[in-house]
């Protein structure tokens, strides 16, 4: 399978922990995309990478929340001191060059925080 | 995207019927206009994309049209077939922000066997 991948497919967690969810995009993409989805809505963006570079970030992205792509390839999403609000799912897309190619998303993580 | 909490838009179609499933956007700028499909436990998927300098595209059972003067977009499914029930949402991207995709509102299908 040659899609984005993201891990773990599930998380649970109690409020006040800190949790980091990994997405590995398709490898000839150099844009990659984390989105939250909460139940009954659609992708809300977070964040964008351009290669390793972080060039957006969403003000839905608290200071709480970080997110790194160190060499370009997969990418990481750490939420600090999880709050009952951060229940979601995350997910992850990925693109390649030019604006006519479509995003991939993948599976995405479901985090419950209890 | 709008807010439609909990409720989403529902259409319930009976299987071999067509569907159209309908969307309003708000920024004129947008490039592409997509519709993307959610089956439950998954992320989007891809469905067809329309350049904002065309009014309608055709794929395989499925055909996009675009109105510009009243910001409307519309999915229509020819021969609506089980497989087809998902969420479906509009989305746009502009040539800004490394092309994010911008959800819209989702609309629930429902295909009646």
């Amino acid at each position: 399978d040659t899609g984005v991948s993201q891990n773990p497919r599930h998380k649970i967690t109690k409020r006040g922990q800190n949790v980091t969810f990994r997405c590995d995009p398709i490898s000839e993409h150099n844009r990659l995309y984390w989105y939250r989805q909460t139940l009954g809505q659609g992708p809300e963006f977070l964040t964008y990478f351009q290669n390793e570079a972080q060039l957006e970030k969403s003000r839905l992205l608290s200071d709480r929340f970080s997110a790194e792509r160190p060499k370009g390839s997969f990418s990481t999403l750490e939420i600090q001191r999880t709050e009952q609000g951060d229940s979601a799912m995350y997910l992850c897309a990925s693109r390649g060059q030019g604006i006519s190619t479509e995003a991939f998303f993948g599976q995405g993580t479901r985090l419950t925080v209890v | 995207g709008e807010s439609v909490g909990l409720h989403l838009p529902t259409l319930s179609v009976q299987e071999g019927d067509n569907s159209i499933i309908n969307c309003a956007y708000s920024n004129s700028a947008s490039d592409y206009f997509i519709w993307y499909k959610q089956e439950s436990g998954k992320g989007p998927q891809f469905i067809i994309d329309i350049r904002s300098n065309m009014d309608k595209r055709q794929g395989q059972r499925v055909t996009v049209l675009l109105n510009k003067t009243v910001k409307h977009l519309s999915l229509q499914i020819a021969a609506t077939q089980p497989g087809d029930s998902a969420v479906y949402f509009c989305a746009e991207k502009a040539n800004t922000g490394g092309f994010k995709t911008i959800f819209g509102a989702g609309t629930r299908l429902f295909v009646k066997a």
